[in-house]
């Protein structure tokens, strides 16, 4: 059964203060998504790395696949409250009949 | 335009009641699917159609029936409600495994 670690749970940190949200897995995937939700609503897709190594910026956010594709984190620079979610990584099981498996969750809450 | 949309938004019920879910997506997707989310905000895999076919069928209780009468819509039917069944289910299509889920906002359901 793949699963997919997130760390840490929660987090509350202060406005301008960065960090960085893990998310670990024994297996292999062939890409993974961040989501990111907020109350009453569906997760919204953040990003989607593909290749092993590969770094990708939105804004304040950088996401990295980790070399063998089993692990990715999230770092966020400078937080805002408009930051504060849930966040999700989803893997990609499978081709064509794939399926994503979501982790555990990161729920993080940025003080003004 | 909302891309995915489930009706009703928040359903409560009686236990052994008979209950449907229903969504529809406007984006052309081929692939659709239903997750529960638990009180743990963990997001797990129900079902998934591609182009009105059974492709992915988790190990849910046959209660549970989804039903998709054309590739734009997949409804989820409930029968012989359970307290265990209370949770917030998303609907979401995909157009492929790189490019992630758009999910729709949610049905809260609530058994009592």
């Amino acid at each position: 059964t793949q699963l997919l670690e997130q760390s840490p749970q929660f987090l509350s940190i202060q406005e301008g203060e960065n960090l960085t949200v893990y998310c670990n897995s024994s297996s292999v995937f062939s890409s993974l998504q961040w989501y990111r939700q907020e109350p009453g609503e569906g997760p919204v897709l953040l990003v989607t790395v593909v290749t092993g190594g590969e770094v990708k910026k939105l804004k304040r956010l950088t996401f990295q696949f980790g070399d063998a594709r089993k692990d990715s984190s999230l770092h966020i620079t400078a937080a805002q409250p408009g930051d504060t979610g849930l966040y999700l990584c989803a893997g990609v099981v499978g081709a064509r009949t794939y399926k994503y498996i979501f982790g555990t969750g990161t729920r993080l809450k940025v003080l003004a | 335009d909302t891309a995915v949309s489930q009706t009703p938004k928040y359903l409560v019920t009686q236990m052994g009641n008979d209950k449907s879910i229903k969504c529809e997506q406007n984006l052309g997707h081929d692939t659709m699917y239903w997750y529960k989310q638990d009180s743990k905000k963990f997001l797990k895999i129900m079902f998934s159609y591609n182009n009105k076919e059974l492709i992915i069928n988790e190990t849910v209780p046959n209660r549970f029936s989804p039903k998709s009468p054309d590739k734009a819509h997949l409804n989820l039917h409930i029968n012989s409600l359970e307290l265990g069944d209370s949770a917030v289910y998303f609907c979401a299509s995909s157009h492929g495994p790189n490019y992630g889920y758009t999910f729709g906002s949610g049905t809260r359901l609530t058994v009592v």
